[in-house]
């Protein structure tokens, strides 16, 4: 089966500016993740859609980034307007049960390498 | 507050050798424990996750409620084990799990020739 799919793979912006990334998990997994990852630190998750709703938006930094999830599918993740802190990487991933069940499989993309200069 | 701690950032063996990369956590109610890996310029995938109980490439966890560690233990390295281990936890509530998971800070397990 085909993987999360991420694009694009790296990015450099300055800071002010905007970015965005996007993800396709894998067909039929109904929960979708974005994590960041900060150099030398795990992943950490900002948001989590089941369908086209949000789960946990927790600790995602509202005043500058969004994410959606129109139709169930694809994923965007907005940064606007992007800090030096915000270099990392930003992992989707998607998982075939959702929140809500015991038994689950995680699949990640490989991420979009973020750099804000 | 839920916390997944590796204290070691760094894990140097030679082949052969026995390798013990630890994990402790913090957290209330009943977990669900993972170790995940990264292989150089390969995305982040499962080794093992504490219900199945099962041996991945060697690889064995066992979750320890009293002590609170999910240490990851392989008896006899392999230079192909280098890579970066996370270690993870999901919560689970009922018979419902949350679907998110929060990281230790990573292992890189270098294994010399």
């Amino acid at each position: 089966e085909a993987g999360v799919a991420q694009s694009p793979r790296y990015k450099i912006i300055e800071k002010r500016q905007s970015v965005a990334f996007w993800c396709n998990p894998i067909s039929g997994h109904a929960t979708l993740y974005w994590y960041q990852q900060i150099l030398g630190q795990g992943p950490k998750l900002l948001i989590q859609f089941q369908n086209n709703g949000v789960v946990d938006d927790s600790q995602l930094p509202k005043d500058r980034f969004s994410a959606e999830r129109l139709k169930g599918v694809d994923s965007t993740l907005k940064i606007q307007p992007a800090k030096l802190e915000d270099s990392a990487v930003y992992l989707c991933a998607s998982s075939l049960r959702g929140a809500g069940t015991l038994n689950y499989g995680y699949t990640f993309g490989s991420g979009t390498r973020l750099t804000v200069v | 507050a839920q916390r997944v701690t590796q204290p070691e950032k760094l894990l140097s063996v030679f082949k052969g050798a026995p390798v013990e990369l630890k994990c402790n956590y913090s957290y209330s109610g009943s977990p669900e424990l993972f170790w995940y890996v990264q292989y150089s310029r390969q995305r982040l995938q499962l080794l093992l996750r504490h219900i199945s109980r099962e041996s991945i490439k060697g690889f064995t966890a066992d979750l320890n409620k009293g002590e609170t560690s999910f240490h990851l233990k392989k008896p006899f390295a392999q230079e192909e084990d280098s890579a970066m281990y996370y270690c993870a936890l999901s919560r689970v509530t009922g018979s419902s799990n949350t679907g998110k998971l929060i990281f230790g800070q990573g292992t890189t397990l270098q294994v010399k020739p």
